[in-house]
Parts: C-alpha cells; sequence; structure tokens
C-alpha cells in the first residue's frame, strides 16, 4: 500500500515568507507525528495529533510554526516569516496508534530551504 | 531534557567485516526503537525492545537492551554494502507516552565493497 506522502519534495523560500507543507499519512493511522532533521542530526519532536486534535504541540520552535489536521487524515505544517535557521527537512510520520507496538512510517520529508 | 547519545558517529568497514553502535540515554527507557535511513532517504523502523536484557535478532542484525534499560546495541555481522546508511536509536521521553521519541544522532555506516 501507499506510505506516507509529503509534498513538495523541496521548498525554496525567502526569508520572511510563509510556506506550508503537507502530509497524507497512511490510511487507518490515527496518529500523525511531524519531526525536522538537521543536516547530521537525528529527527527532532515537533508536534503530535491523535485524531483531529493536537495531543502535544511541545516540540515547536516557537509561534511562527503552527499545524492542522482538520478531518484526522492530511496535516499541514506551516510556517510564518521563515528564517535562514528554519532550513532543514521536514518529516511526517504516522503511526496506527500511539502506543506500544505501534511504529512510525516516515515520509520522505519535505527539504525546506530559507534564502 | 533527556538526551540520548550514539557512538561512534562515523564507522566505515570493509564489506564482510562485524559493525556495532552504542546507544545510551540520559534516563531509564520503557522501550528503544531503532531505525535505518538511507542516503537522501527517510528512516525505517528496524525494530523495538521493550524487556530488560531483551536481546532480537533480524538475519545479521542483533539487538540488545541493557539491563538497566538505559543503554542498547545495534551489531551487524559480515556487513553488506546494502547496509550502508545511518542508524538511529530513539527512545520515549521519560515518562511520556510512546510518541515523543527522542532520537540519537546515529551511526552512519559506509561499506567498502
Amino acid at each position: 500500500g501507499a506510505g506516507v506522502s509529503q509534498t513538495p519534495s523541496n521548498k525554496v523560500t525567502e526569508k520572511g515568507k510563509y510556506v506550508e507543507l503537507r502530509c497524507d499519512p497512511i490510511s487507518g493511522h490515527t496518529a500523525l507525528y511531524w519531526y525536522r532533521q538537521s543536516l547530521g542530526q537525528g529527527p527532532e519532536f515537533l508536534i503530535y495529533f491523535q485524531g483531529t486534535g493536537a495531543a502535544d504541540d511541545s516540540g515547536l520552535p516557537n509561534d511562527r510554526f503552527f499545524a492542522v489536521r482538520p478531518e484526522g487524515s492530511v496535516s499541514t505544517l506551516k510556517i510564518q516569516r521563515t528564517e535562514r535557521g528554519d532550513s532543514a527537512v521536514y518529516l511526517c510520520a504516522s503511526s496506527l496508534t500511539n502506543g506500544y507496538n505501534s511504529p512510525l512510517h516516515f515520509g520522505n520529508g519535505t527539504r525546506l530551504t530559507v534564502t | 531534557g533527556q538526551q540520548v547519545m550514539q557512538i561512534p558517529q562515523y564507522q566505515h568497514v570493509q564489506e564482510g567485516e562485524d559493525f556495532t553502535t552504542y546507544c545510551n540515554s540520559s534516563t531509564t527507557l520503557s522501550n528503544i526503537q531503532w531505525y535505518k535511513q538511507r542516503p537522501g532517504g527517510h528512516p525505517v523502523f528496524l525494530i523495538q525492545l521493550v524487556k530488560s536484557g531483551e536481546v532480537k535478532k533480524q538475519k545479521r542484525l542483533t539487538f540488545q537492551f541493557g539491563e538497566a534499560k538505559k543503554n542498547s546495541s545495534l551489531h551487524i555481522t559480515a556487513t553488506q554494502t546494502t547496509d550502508v546508511g545511518t542508524y538511529f536509536c530513539a527512545g520515549p521521553e521519560s515518562g511520556g507516552s510512546n510518541y515523543k521519541l527522542t532520537f540519537g544522532k546515529g551511526t552512519l555506516l559506509t561499506v567498502n565493497p
């Protein structure tokens, strides 16, 4: 079956602009996560959705970052007033549940470059 | 906050040699997960260990979870070029649910054919 789909695969934007990154999880997966990966680092947790609600957004770096999942499936990560430090690969993952024995299935990520 | 450290950061081996990467957490973990990321790819789940002292094998890969549930290792026997990639360990935040994983920086394995 289809895996986690993320669009766009690459996004180049100018400092100060607004961007939206989209994630389409595996069908039937109730849990959805956003992680950010910088070069040479492991993925860093940003936010977790269970259904439509953001159950934990403690990893969002500041209030320029926001994410939604209005119908409990597709999610959009929104970044306002982008800064060069926001450049990274943004990974979306989904899992069947949020419990044990429910591993994360990652998408290919969106590589964001802020110039 | 919780820290997950991995060593070595890089490892280059000749095909056929063994490889081991070590993972250490600053806090006790309820479970530990291992992921593999091929160059240019995304992390792919390999395995989860839950019990103290647990050992699991997947073909040439052997995973161990320490008795104190603060460390883990991944050992690959007789590496192949298909083993190339970065291996990450990850554990849930102490006292937290399984969803919020803290990843190590990973060990990049390269294999010379």
